[in-house]
């Protein structure tokens, strides 16, 4: 069984500030962990995916993420906030079992906050 | 950009009645699912489909679910008689890859 926890349900940063949202995963295979965010009234957008290539991953609006196998963890990072980055951000994990459907599980999301 | 359709976008109906949402797929995807949202909790996997059948379901994809792909472009998600816990957002989600999913915008539904 897979599972996701996303640390801090509410992350309020200032604009221009450091973006840090933690996930932590619990994978018996090998991963493959996606960021997910959702803008209000709207579905969910990917943002980045790792699928066993490079560590470090960079996704659109200057987000990027690190797998570290050694701390189960693929935390989201952006150097600089935005008053546009405020929305739910949604760490999720699947595994490749070859069939080719396996369906992700979601962590319970986090809130991303501007302030001004 | 291609996307994701979902229809209806809202939908609200009384307890016991039957519910269909429908999902129009990117056109060389092959794998397609579909998730819930209940209000203020996380995104729960219901179900998958490819190649015509079911791959993997989840413990909320109960007797009272059913998927099919009728003609080849929609998906469709059928609820037989609703509860009022199944109230919340539905996603299709659909990928040509496994795991690179592009979700809809989401059909609301509100049990009464």
């Amino acid at each position: 069984a897979q599972s996701v926890t996303q640390l801090g349900s509410h992350v309020s940063v200032s604009e221009g500030a450091l973006v840090l949202l933690r996930c932590n995963y619990s994978s018996s295979v090998p991963p493959y962990l996606f960021w997910y965010v959702q803008y209000p009234n709207q579905g969910l957008q990917l943002l980045l995916k790792y699928t066993s290539a490079a560590t470090l991953v960079k996704g659109i609006n200057g987000f990027e993420a690190e797998f570290k196998k050694s701390e189960t963890s693929f935390h989201l990072t952006k150097p600089s906030a935005h008053m546009s980055d405020a929305a739910e951000y949604f760490c999720a994990v699947t595994s490749y079992s070859g069939g080719g459907a396996d369906g992700l599980t979601f962590g319970k999301g986090t809130h991303l906050i501007i302030q001004p | 950009e291609p996307e994701v359709t979902q229809t209806p976008s809202h939908q609200v109906t009384q307890m016991g009645q039957e519910v269909i949402l429908r999902c129009v797929p990117i056109s060389n995807h092959l794998y397609f699912y579909w998730y819930r949202q209940i209000l203020g909790q996380k995104v729960e996997f219901l179900v998958s489909f490819y190649n015509n059948e079911i791959s993997e379901k989840s413990e909320i994809f109960d007797d009272q679910f059913s998927v099919e792909r009728p003609d080849g472009s929609n998906f469709t998600l059928k609820i037989r008689s609703t509860k009022l816990e199944d109230s919340a957002m539905y996603f299709c989600a659909t990928a040509r890859r496994a795991g690179e999913l592009f979700f809809g915008e989401g059909s609301r539904l509100t049990v009464l």
